[in-house]
Order: structure tokens, then sequence, then C-alpha cells
């Protein structure tokens, strides 16, 4: 039983950075099957990955298009979990965040966090 | 805008069967069967209900079911019970090395 617990500031003024961490317990984020992501749900509703960072030997990341230039994922091995960091937000970035979890790169994501509501605004 | 099409609604009595579509592109449901659905409740994290076009998970029901003819995915719920109420989102790989979802569907049963 996977189980993903987030962490991170609910309200962050615009042109800052947005981070969270998601704490992984029933699995570890150095696994080289699995693969650690970022999802999030617009206030109208849709969802949005983000992007993700596994281990196969070495790190790797994936990055959506849309945040490619401002968006870093980051493995801590030492605390068992990885981190979002989102720079230079908008009111656009205002959204539930969640962490998931894949089993393999294309398999979907089985195990999510509960869920992190970020609020952009001065 | 989503990257994957949706109904916004659809509706049923209980015991009856619904069927959502979602319609992609040959860049993502038309390119794998790497199709997947997700429930999600008001206020929770969305929970994986098909996965791989057909695949259920275990402990899923086997009133869901999931289809895939081209670039158009249907998942179809048999049996509707008041606990099926719902948003259902679905989910593609994308051959940009990225998953690509719907913009959701609320499942009312009447």
């Amino acid at each position: 039983q996977v189980q993903l617990q987030q962490s991170g500031p609910g309200l962050v003024k615009p042109s800052q950075t947005l981070s969270l961490t998601c704490a992984i317990s029933g699995d570890s984020v150095s696994t080289t099957t699995a693969a650690w992501n970022w999802i999030r749900q617009s206030p109208s509703g849709g969802l949005e990955w983000l992007g993700r960072t596994y281990y196969r030997s070495m790190w790797y990341n994936d990055y959506a298009e849309s945040v490619r230039s401002r968006i870093a994922i980051k493995p801590d091995t030492s605390k068992n979990q990885f981190s979002l960091q989102l720079n230079s937000v908008t009111p656009e970035d205002t959204a539930v965040y969640y962490c998931a979890r894949n089993h393999q790169l294309l398999l979907p994501f089985e195990w999510w966090g509960q869920g992190t509501l970020v609020t952009v605004s001065s | 805008q989503s990257a994957l099409t949706q109904p916004a609604s659809v509706s049923g009595s209980p015991g009856q069967s619904i069927t959502i579509s979602c319609t992609g592109t040959s860049s993502d449901v038309g390119d794998y069967n790497y199709v997947s659905w997700y429930q999600q409740h008001p206020g929770k994290a969305p929970k994986l209900m098909i996965y791989d076009v057909i695949k259920r998970p275990s402990g899923v029901s086997h009133r869901f079911s999931g289809s895939k003819s081209g670039n158009t995915a249907s998942l179809t719920i048999s049996g509707i019970q008041a606990d099926d109420e719902a948003y259902y989102y679905c989910s593609s790989y994308s051959n940009s090395i990225t998953w690509v979802f719907g913009g959701g569907t609320k499942l009312t049963v009447l």
C-alpha cells in the first residue's frame, strides 16, 4: 500500500515560486520501475499533467510543454520524497495540485496524494 | 482547453447503462492503447477505474468497462447506482512523452 502525503503553502504571490513536497511511504522514490508525477486540477475541473521524475540508473525528468520553462521536479532520497517547484506563477496557476505514482512509465496513476489547493494572489 | 474531448454531462436512471466518450487524435488515443479512466467524487483525488483501454484494477466493479475505436475511447457503466454519481476523466499517453486528460464528464444518477 503506497501512501503519498503532500505539504506546502496554500497561498503564493504572483511572480513568486510555488513549492510543494510529496512524502512517500510504502515505496521508494529511487525505485527503478515507478515514476513520480505532479498533476494539477484547475478551478474549472480540468486535469493537467505537469511532469515526472524517475530513476533508471540515473535520474530523469519529463515536463509538460506548457510549463517546461519554469518547472522543476526533484527527488530527495534522504527523505524519500519529491518536490515541485513552479516559478513565476500567475493567477492562472491557481489549482489543486496532486502528486501521483504510476508503477511503470506507461501505466496510469494508481496512487494519488490528498491534493493541495494553491491560490496565486497578492 | 483540455487535450481530449468529453461530453460535459451524462445522466441515467438507476439500473440503466451509460457511455461516456473521449475523443483525441492520432497522436494520443489513436496511437496508443494507454487510455485510462478516473472517477472523482467532490473533494477527493481521482480514482483509477480502467486502464490500458479495457483493464480493470483489482477491486473495481465489473459494471465498468472500456473500449476504443480509432481516436475515440469510451467508458460504459452498466446498471448505474447512486454512488456512481461523480465526475469521470479520460486520460491517454501521447507521443510528446506526456499524459493528456479530458475535461471531465459529470454523471448524474436521476
